[in-house]
């Protein structure tokens, strides 16, 4: 049973359009990370959150820990967004890591 | 800067070969990892070592095992394999304390196919 929501999970965007992304987990966590595969199977850590709001260029990543609920948002898309976002969590138990099943975004010119 | 290296990228096996996958990290992390990559699932974790000379089951071992043969390196292990192992396989590193806080360095994977 995968504990770790994610939606959509599939997504074709304009370019120029603000997206989001969603994820929900089921239990308490100790932190929360969002990752990019790239369609080259490559994979890498996007950000780290525990609390609040954290922003890097044009990707915003918020949580909630009440709602257990964090987005991501990119603005003003680009094709080179194109890529899968995961959403994964680590549980307050343990350094273990649970992955969302991923959304798979397309920004079309 | 190599970060995570992992070896082979692809491999065919036949039913019942073994065969071990290498990962290696240049950045002094305590905590490996070993992840299986499946359609329409999520990264799944098989093993994982939280520092050198200690190994933990994950969600789905059946059928790996693993060796942290010393701080950078971390080898998984299919004895013999079996279709149902076909998958891309990811190694990650990251560093403690709290390595869920810190963030997960991936390999590029292994594509691993068996007929």
């Amino acid at each position: 049973k995968n504990e770790v929501e994610q939606s959509p999970q599939n997504l074709t965007a304009q370019e120029g359009e603000f997206i989001t992304i969603n994820c929900s987990y089921s239990v308490g966590i100790s932190a929360l990370h969002w990752l990019q595969q790239h369609p080259g199977g490559g994979i890498v850590s996007l950000f780290m959150l525990s609390s609040g709001k954290k922003k890097h260029g044009r990707l915003i990543a918020t949580i909630n820990i009440q709602e257990k609920h964090s987005s991501l948002h990119i603005t003003a898309s680009h094709p080179r967004d194109s890529a899968v976002y995961i959403c994964a969590v680590a549980w307050n138990t343990g350094n273990q890591f649970y992955f969302g099943t991923g959304t798979s975004l397309t920004v079309i010119p | 800067n190599a970060g995570v290296t992992q070896t082979p990228k692809f491999q065919v096996l036949k039913t019942g070969q073994s065969m071990t996958l290498q990962c290696a990290q240049d950045m002094n992390h305590n905590s490996m990892y070993w992840y299986r990559q499946d359609p329409g699932m999520g990264l799944r974790l098989i093993y994982y070592s939280a520092s050198e000379g200690t190994t933990d089951k994950g969600e789905v071992p059946n059928g790996y095992n693993v060796s942290r043969l010393n701080k950078r390196e971390f080898s998984l292990r299919l004895e013999s394999a079996a279709p149902s192992q076909t998958s891309v396989y990811f190694c990650a590193s990251s560093g403690t304390p709290q390595a869920g806080h810190q963030p997960q360095h991936f390999g590029d994977g292994t594509r691993l196919s068996i007929l």
